[in-house]
This record gives structure tokens, C-alpha cells and sequence, in this order.
């Protein structure tokens, strides 16, 4: 079974252009997740979706930061426009569905913002 | 305020000896618990969990601790191999619609021959 796929992987932007990240979960899970993974730091809860819907988006910072999951499958995550603090390792997990006990990640796309 | 804290950035074992991971979290509303490894330049794995129901959950080599009166887990590997060596997350979660994960920063266990 093919995990979750992530691109790009690296990603180098200067302050204020814009970024997306792109996500596709294994196949068959409804809820997905981006996290904000900064060095030292654990990962941190930006969105997550229920198939194509938000069930969480408080810690998103929505004068920049947005998502979307159009058809409950991929999701695209974009920064518009990025700042010097957004350098960090954003995550994509799925888990089967809602209350789903493990969620599963990818590999990541490292930013950086110059 | 940090609800997950993993109070030790880094820890040294010998192979073949128990390696101890500690964690604390500060929400009682918390009532699952995860462990996550992580490799360089790859997105954590899943290793373990357990219930708030629980006090204990063993898989192989792994055995994860909860202490719900101090608020405490552990995750306990026996016997340590060179493989283990990676940065290992506690992660915790409530029931209810919302299920995103809230993470501690992270330990690094390193395995010395």
C-alpha cells in the first residue's frame, strides 16, 4: 500500500512570494492533516480536513496561510506571501477517517524562505 | 504553554540496554496517547500508543507506561538496537470531532555500540 506522497520536497522562496505544497493521503482515508513542523520543535496543527470539508482550522494563520481539498482526495496547502518565520517541514498525515487512532505522514517539503 | 513536554532534548544508550522516554502533558482532557520515531529528512512513523483506559501497552520490544494521576508516560525499548537510534515525539489527542495531534519537542535517542 503506497503512503502518503508529498511534493516538492524542498522548496527555497524568498519573503513575500508565494508557495504550494501539494499532498495525496492513502488511498480510501477521509481525514487529512497539515502540520508546521519549525527545527526543534514538534509538529504543530495547522488544518484538518474530513474528506472535502474543515472540522479544524484554528491555528491556521488565515491572513496567509490557506487549504483546500476539493474532491476529499488531494489537498494543496499555500502561503501568499511567505514570511522568514515560515521556514520550516510541512507534513501531510491521513488517517482512515474521524477519530481515527494513528495518522500516517509523509515526508515532508522543506522550506525555506530567504 | 506547552500541554505535551518531552524535558529531555537527548539521550545516550548502550546497545542492548533499556532505553527510557519520558514525557508529561498538562491537558486532562487528553485520553490517547501516541509515540512517533523519526528518521532525517523522513515524516514520523507511528510505533505505539495507548488508551487513557490503559496503564500499559507492550508491542515487541516497545512498551509504552501511562500514569494518569501525574500525567506521565514513558516508552520503555528492550533490549536497544543501533536501528532505534532517532528522534522520538509524544504525541497526545481527545476525543471528539476535532483529532489533530499536539506533539512534544522531541527526544533524541542515540544507540552507541
Amino acid at each position: 500500500e503506497a503512503g502518503v506522497a508529498q511534493s516538492p520536497r524542498y522548496k527555497i522562496i524568498e519573503k513575500r512570494q508565494s508557495v504550494a505544497f501539494w499532498c495525496n493521503p492513502i488511498s480510501g482515508h477521509a481525514t487529512l492533516y497539515w502540520y508546521q513542523q519549525i527545527l526543534g520543535q514538534g509538529p504543530k496543527l495547522l488544518i484538518q480536513f474530513q474528506n472535502n470539508g474543515v472540522v479544524d482550522d484554528s491555528q491556521l494563520p488565515k491572513d496567509r496561510f490557506s487549504a483546500e481539498r476539493l474532491k476529499g482526495v488531494d489537498s494543496t496547502l499555500k502561503i501568499q506571501p511567505a514570511k522568514l518565520e515560515d521556514s520550516a517541514v510541512y507534513l501531510c498525515a491521513s488517517s482512515l477517517d474521524l477519530g481515527g487512532k494513528t495518522q500516517y505522514f509523509g515526508p515532508g517539503t522543506r522550506l525555506l524562505v530567504l | 504553554d506547552q500541554q505535551v513536554k518531552q524535558n529531555s532534548p537527548s539521550l545516550s544508550v548502550q546497545e542492548g540496554r533499556i532505553s527510557i522516554l519520558n514525557c508529561d502533558y498538562t491537558n486532562s482532557m487528553f485520553d490517547y496517547f501516541l509515540w512517533y520515531k523519526k528518521y532525517p529528512a523522513e515524516g514520523p512513523t507511528f510505533l505505539i500508543s495507548i488508551s487513557s483506559i490503559k496503564d500499559k501497552n507492550e508491542d515487541g520490544r516497545f512498551t509504552v507506561f501511562l500514569n494518569k494521576s501525574a500525567k506521565h508516560l514513558s516508552l520503555h525499548i528492550v533490549p536497544s538496537q543501533p536501528g532505534d537510534s532517532a528522534v522520538y515525539f509524544c504525541a497526545a489527542k481527545w476525543g471528539g470531532g476535532a483529532d489533530g495531534l499536539t506533539f512534544g519537542k522531541g527526544t533524541h535517542l542515540i544507540i552507541q555500540p
